[in-house]
């Protein structure tokens, strides 16, 4: 069974400071890897997906994610944080060729920046 | 319209009260979702539906219907809710067959009294 934990149910941080939103996964098959991120009263926005190509992959709105598959992570970053990025960042995690599987989300993670 | 539409945005009803949630996607995907999220809660699946067959059911009760008419439109028939499915429900799409990226609508937020 696929499973995805994320680390901190809130995170805060300055603007310009390192954004850093962990997820770790647990899948029996090669994952594919999510981040969405959901603006209040809005619906989840895809920021990047990881489709086993390349490990680190660069996302919308400045965002990158790296999967490392020994530490069973895909860690999401942003090395300057904008007042805009004021959020709920979701992780998911998808098994490939399940045709009409839903992605499994982690719980989430807010994220606060203050100027 | 592009992307993923709901309506209504917001809807109240009472406990007694029959609706229905509307969902389109004009992205010309073939497999649609309908998700619960509650507040401290993980997004939780509730219908899956791909080619217009449904595929998943999670154990949601009865008085929630889904309904797939084509591959462009999902519906969710409420009947006597109770207060606790007050939520956003979500519904989404994607294309089966490829890496299962799914687009979210915006949502529709259900108080039910």
């Amino acid at each position: 069974a696929q499973s995805v934990t994320q680390l901190g149910s809130h995170v805060s941080v300055s603007e310009g400071a390192l954004v850093l939103l962990r997820c770790n996964y647990s899948s029996s098959v090669p994952p594919y890897l999510f981040w969405y991120v959901q603006y209040p009263n809005q619906g989840l926005q895809l920021l990047l997906k990881y489709t086993s190509a390349a490990t680190l992959v660069k996302g919308i709105n400045g965002f990158e994610a790296e999967f490392k598959k020994s530490e069973t992570s895909f860690h999401l970053t942003k090395p300057s944080a904008h007042m805009s990025d004021a959020a709920e960042y979701f992780c998911a995690v998808s098994g490939p060729n399940q045709a009409g599987t839903a992605l499994i989300f982690g719980k989430g993670t807010t994220l606060s920046v203050s100027s | 319209e592009t992307g993923v539409t709901q309506t209504p945005r917001h809807l109240v009803m009472g406990m007694t009260n029959k609706k229905s949630l509307k969902c389109e996607q004009h992205l010309g995907h073939n497999a649609m979702y309908w998700y619960k999220q509650s507040a401290k809660k993980p997004l939780e699946l509730m219908f899956v539906y791909s080619l217009e067959e449904r595929v998943e059911n999670n154990s949601v009760p009865s008085r929630f219907s889904p309904e797939c008419p084509n591959s462009s439109h999902l519906f969710l028939h409420l009947h006597t809710l109770q207060p606790e499915d007050s939520a956003l429900y979500l519904c989404a799409s994607s294309q089966v067959g490829t890496v299962e990226t799914q687009y979210f609508g915006p949502g529709t937020r259900l108080l039910v009294l």
